[in-house]
């Protein structure tokens, strides 16, 4: 089973739902993060956690808010998804630490808001 | 944390070795320098990472320049499946920073037969 999960894989939705991304680790991480990724450009942090009490806001986190229910749970939600969310979304969770502990990315979610 | 620049593109042959320039002319001495690389739109994954020695593991080498304004990544026998856009990452090592990752548009590489 992977590590990092991430549900749904696809989705399409309109403009001005409420959609909720969600992202599960196996791995025992403290820091979870979310990325968005445009086609083309690398990524961009939206909101990061570096334990469940703790929330923050990351470069682009407009439009975007959190929700860290566990260690094992960090999920991402669009209040009201706009067509520039389009995007390629993707979890990540990291060890505490120390610099040299990399990061593990899931597989990914493209999301389409028409 | 600084600035990097990367060649947008470049080719190699099946079998040799690639070697991928960055160019971080800024970096301050407690920046590490970072290389992830992402296959076709899934999760970028973690290749090496440095500070001023070079270092390798079973994946690649990372090589630094003695004043670290640049370095290489380098695979050293390059399949089909090394084909993918790597990302070069200078990041300073404050305990909140150093896990915020800030990723450019990287190097695609295309391995060719």
């Amino acid at each position: 089973d992977a590590d990092v999960t991430q549900t749904p894989r696809n989705r399409i939705t309109k403009t001005g739902k409420r959609i909720m991304l969600e992202c599960s680790q196996t791995k025992g991480h403290d820091r979870m993060y979310w990325y968005r990724q445009d086609p083309g450009l690398g990524l961009r942090l939206i909101y990061y956690s570096f334990d469940v009490k703790d929330i923050n806001k990351g470069e682009i986190s407009d439009g975007y808010s959190v929700s860290r229910q566990a260690q094992a749970k960090f999920s991402l939600s669009l209040e009201s998804a706009i067509p520039n969310q389009t995007a390629l979304y993707f979890c990540a969770t990291q060890r505490a630490g120390g610099p040299g502990n990399e990061q593990f990315f899931g597989p990914g979610t493209r999301l389409t808001v028409l | 944390d600084a600035k990097t620049t990367q060649p947008p593109s470049m080719d190699c042959a099946e079998g040799r070795a690639a070697n991928l320039p960055c160019n971080h002319s800024t970096i301050s001495g407690n920046e590490y320098v970072y290389w992830y690389r992402q296959i076709h739109s899934q999760g970028p994954q973690y290749i090496i990472h440095g500070l001023k020695n070079n270092e390798t593991n079973e994946m690649a080498s990372l090589i630094i320049t003695e004043d670290r304004k640049s370095s290489t990544l380098i695979l050293p026998h390059a399949t089909l499946r090394d084909t993918a856009v790597y990302y070069c990452i200078a990041k300073g090592m404050t305990t909140d920073s150093w896990g915020k990752l800030q990723f450019g548009a990287g190097t695609q590489v295309v391995v060719t037969p």
